[in-house]
């Protein structure tokens, strides 16, 4: 069974450009998370997807924003690079159970590690 | 923020049990912990998780004391592959679909030693 696949796994950007990274999460899997990690603040949550829909948010700026399509396969955006974006962006999936909720049991990809000069 | 406290570091020594404490002393009733560890270079990866009652599992045991204000993640027979950064986690209730996300500290860097 695939893991979590995330793309691009190595990036490099300047300053005041966008991007744009991608995760197809585990099959059947409909909850979708995203964290940047850094070895200041460590992991921290981006914001959550179910069923398309944002239903949590971590403490970033509007600069940072995702989505959630269809077949549950998730895009996060950073938009205006600034060099404090350089991190390792981690993107997991979960089961959900009645109601949506994910089980907590979170799989993680490999990461897509970004570098802002 | 985590509501969870850990010790930066600790060391095993290969083939004894590892046992990796964790204060939790602002928990609910109804907030679950979780255990994950992130080796070096990969996502972190789900170890278990517990409410109220010790759990076991292939990789670990998950002690939580009584009154829920800590629990220890005990690894039996650590090995070299063990070592990691351990990450204990109080899982904030999911109410009207809102919440229920898993918030890191900074978690335990756990060294296995031959």
């Amino acid at each position: 069974k695939a893991g979590v696949t995330q793309t691009p796994r190595y990036l490099i950007k300047t300053r005041g450009q966008q991007v744009t990274l991608s995760c197809s999460p585990i099959s059947g899997h409909r909850s979708v998370s995203w964290y940047q990690q850094t070895p200041g603040q460590g992991l921290q949550f981006l914001f959550e997807y179910f069923s398309e829909t944002q239903r949590n948010k971590g403490n970033f700026p509007g600069r940072f924003s995702g989505r959630q399509f269809s077949n549950s396969r998730s895009e996060m955006n950073v938009s205006t690079l600034e060099l404090g974006d350089s991190a390792l962006y981690l993107c997991a999936s979960s089961w959900t159970i009645a109601g949506g909720m994910n089980t907590g049991e979170l799989f993680f990809g490999e990461g897509s590690r970004l570098t802002v000069l | 923020d985590a509501k969870t406290t850990q010790p930066t570091s600790m060391d095993c020594a290969e083939g004894r049990a590892a046992n990796l404490p964790c204060n939790h002393s602002t928990i609910s009733g109804n907030e679950y912990v979780y255990w994950y560890r992130q080796i070096h270079s990969q996502g972190p990866q789900y170890i278990i998780h517990g409410l109220k009652n010790n759990e076991t599992n292939e990789m670990a045991s998950l002690i939580i004391t009584e009154d829920r204000k800590s629990s220890t993640l005990i690894l039996p027979h650590a090995t070299l592959r063990d070592t990691a950064v351990y990450y204990c986690i109080v899982r904030e209730p999911m109410i009207y679909n809102q919440g229920g996300k898993l918030i890191f500290g900074q978690g335990t860097e756990l060294s296995v030693k031959p």
